[in-house]
């Protein structure tokens, strides 16, 4: 049984670019929830997906933006990146519902903007 | 608001001692409490949560926690601590007000010397 994957691993973009990232949930998790996590801090929720659509959304400007897929994948995309963008994104995954307190959450992309 | 704390940024404990390892919230409604483990270079990784009835809950490897109401705390304990233990361990928080939005203490490190 596959956890939650994400992808890619690292990424180096300069300012002002844009950048997808990727996530997979565990099987049978139809929710995914974004996370931040810069150095030395803990995670900062972003935004959560649940049938398609953004279900609640941290205090993230409207660079952030998501998707999620009709087989739950999601992908998290960030527009004009500045330096304060570098971080490592978490992706998290859980099944709605009951006992969907707890989430699962795969190994991170590592995003450096230069 | 909702908010998380751990008074620790570090926590350095002998192999074979008890460990504990703090943390206090704030939250409007009923909390839903967990701890997370982060090794290096890993994502978070779930070790157990309190959502409602009994208030000692015992999670994964030997960990357990207390819900303390008039305290507002959820300490992660552990009888005998293990070399093995050192990592980076994150107190979380949801309530049944907030909706689905996750809220991460900052991290407290957990050194065990051998």
């Amino acid at each position: 049984d596959a956890g939650v994957t994400q992808s890619p691993t690292h990424l180096i973009k300069t300012r002002g670019q844009q950048v997808t990232l990727r996530c997979s949930p565990k099987s049978g998790h139809d929710t995914v929830s974004w996370y931040q996590q810069a150095l030395g801090q803990g995670p900062q929720f972003i935004f959560q997906y649940y049938e398609e659509e953004e279900r609640q959304r941290g205090n993230f400007p409207d660079r952030f933006s998501g998707h999620q897929f009709p087989n739950y994948s999601s992908e998290l995309n960030v527009n004009a990146l500045l330096l304060g963008d570098s971080a490592l994104y978490l992706c998290a995954s859980s099944q709605a519902g009951h006992n969907s307190y707890e989430q699962y959450f795969g190994p991170g992309t590592r995003l450096t903007v230069t | 608001a909702q908010s998380v704390a751990q008074p620790e940024d570090q926590v350095n404990v002998a192999e074979g001692n008890p460990l504990t390892v703090k943390c206090t919230y704030s939250v409007s409604g009923n909390p839903y409490l967990f701890w997370y483990v982060q090794y290096p270079n890993r994502g978070l990784q779930f070790l157990l949560k309190y959502i409602t009835g009994d208030n000692l809950v015992k999670g994964s490897y030997g960990f357990e926690a207390e819900f303390n109401k008039s305290q507002t705390s959820f300490h992660l304990k552990k009888p005998s601590a293990l070399v093995s233990d050192s990592a980076l361990y994150f107190c979380a928080v949801r309530t049944d007000t907030g909706g689905f939005k996750t809220i991460f203490g900052a991290g407290t490190r957990l050194f065990v010397k051998a």
